[in-house]
């Protein structure tokens, strides 16, 4: 298995609403990422997981919350999101090997639209 | 700063065209990714590269790592070939973080 999954393709919220964006891996990858898009824009890096702990966080608002139960599965809890915030969220999966390069595998996305 | 520098923003080709896009950083980095995006979608790895050159199919990336410069190369290119094109940059250890480039969109008419 060589892919990155995630669910679902598309969520529409209210900004009252609680959801949550998951992320799956069977790869053995060890580090995780969550990163946020906006249209005609590159990538921005929101969080990253290593070996399950949060390594990084790019100054994310408390709106987000990532949490990763398990080696192979990275949720995204949101909460009281704004209009703002719609974009597609990407999620990625590295290996942790160190001294390489480790190639970033990413998933399809979830286009998330916060009314 | 790390910045990342894509040439041309948007490219129109006809189809069989040979297709080049340029990227340069301006810093020593560990690795370069280069990226497909169709519309709407999620991200594909097309190339990680520290040296040389690799060849997957009709892509050839290059990387000149004393110039920091790197091009992704398209023979015989193909409508479905349209998409965004996105060079990223790898700085750090093992867990590097990627510095995105602001993509080249590819336009291959038929």
């Amino acid at each position: 298995d060589t892919e990155v999954t995630q669910t679902p393709k598309h969520l529409v919220m209210g900004m009252t609403n609680k959801k949550s964006l998951k992320c799956e891996q069977h790869m053995g990858h060890r580090a995780m990422y969550w990163y946020k898009q906006k249209a005609k824009k590159p990538p921005e890096l929101m969080f990253v997981y290593s070996y399950e702990k949060l390594s990084i966080n790019e100054s994310v608002p408390s709106r987000f919350s990532p949490e990763c139960p398990n080696s192979s599965l990275l949720n995204l809890h949101l909460h009281a999101l704004q209009p703002e915030d719609s974009a597609l969220y990407l999620c990625a999966s590295s290996r942790m090997l160190a001294g390489e390069y480790n190639e970033q595998f990413f998933g399809p996305g979830t286009r998330l639209t916060v009314l | 700063k790390n910045e990342v520098e894509q040439s041309p923003q948007n490219l129109t080709a006809q189809e069989g065209e040979f297709i080049t896009i340029n990227c340069s950083y301006s810093v020593g980095i560990s690795a370069l990714h280069w990226l497909q995006q169709h519309p709407g979608g999620g991200i594909v790895s097309l190339f990680m590269l520290s040296s040389g050159k690799k060849k997957h199919g009709r892509l050839i990336a290059t990387i000149n790592i004393q110039e920091k410069h790197s091009s992704l190369h398209i023979t015989a290119s193909h409508p479905r070939d349209s998409a965004v094109y996105i060079c990223a940059v790898l700085y750090g250890g093992s867990q590097g973080n990627l510095i995105f480039g602001k993509g080249t969109k590819l336009s291959v008419k038929p």
